[in-house]
């Protein structure tokens, strides 16, 4: 089966660092995803990682560790646009599929 | 813009009717994946289609169906709806490789679905 488990909210200050965490039990493994969600909107894509280790890309890093079924994405410089819900998502490795299963994700309200 | 195209934005009817939901994806993208989010249930997966072929079955209701036409174009049909239904459906893309894809999945701006 697959379960994935993220904090349901957070909250932080402009300007500040923020950790979100993921969590994954999967059948299979190849790659972790996460996406930026704004209300109403669309996901859009954020970073990807298959390996053990970090990937930054400017203000957002996210980190994975296979053998402990975990990840987090790391928000440096906060601004207040950065307010939604942040959805980890990973796919399995299910031969001639590559869907993927998403966590309910982590609203982060930016404060002033 | 992400290159993906849905329509309706919105759509409102009553339980037991019928809808579909259009969805072309990016160019050159082969895959089509249907999702589901409703308020209490995150992002669902539905249904993969791959240049014509269903590939993969998440979540998908009996009454619900979907197809990729010989133009990549997809369709999502709802029937018989209930209130449940009501949720935001998008249509993601992304392109395949050799030995399987290795890129992210491009989401469409989602239709709305209002059942009344």
């Amino acid at each position: 089966g697959q379960n994935i488990d993220q904090p349901t909210e957070m909250t932080a200050t402009e300007g500040a660092i923020v950790q979100i965490n993921c969590t994954y039990q999967t059948s299979g493994f190849n790659g972790l995803f996460w996406y930026q969600q704004h209300a109403g909107e669309a996901p859009t894509f954020l970073s990807y990682n298959v390996l053990d280790g970090l990937e930054e890309k400017g203000r957002f890093s996210s980190f994975l560790s296979r053998s402990k079924g975990y990840s987090y994405l790391l928000l440096k410089e906060l601004q207040m646009k950065d307010s939604a819900s942040y959805l980890c998502a990973v796919r399995g490795y299910g031969g001639a599929t590559n869907k993927l299963i998403f966590g309910t994700g982590t609203l982060l309200a930016v404060q002033p | 813009d992400s290159g993906v195209t849905q329509t309706p934005k919105h759509l409102i009817t009553a339980t037991g009717q019928r809808v579909t939901l259009r969805c072309s994806p990016r160019s050159g993208d082969l895959s089509v994946y249907w999702y589901q989010q409703s308020l209490d249930q995150g992002l669902q997966f539905l249904i993969q289609y791959y240049n014509g072929e269903e590939r993969a079955k998440g979540n998908i209701l009996e009454r619900f169906s979907a197809q990729q036409f010989p133009d990549l174009h997809s369709e999502l049909n709802l029937s018989s709806l209930e209130l449940g239904d009501s949720a935001l459906y998008f249509c993601a893309s992304g392109e395949e490789r050799a030995g399987g894809s290795v890129g992210e999945q491009f989401f469409g701006p989602g239709t709305r679905l209002t059942v009344l």
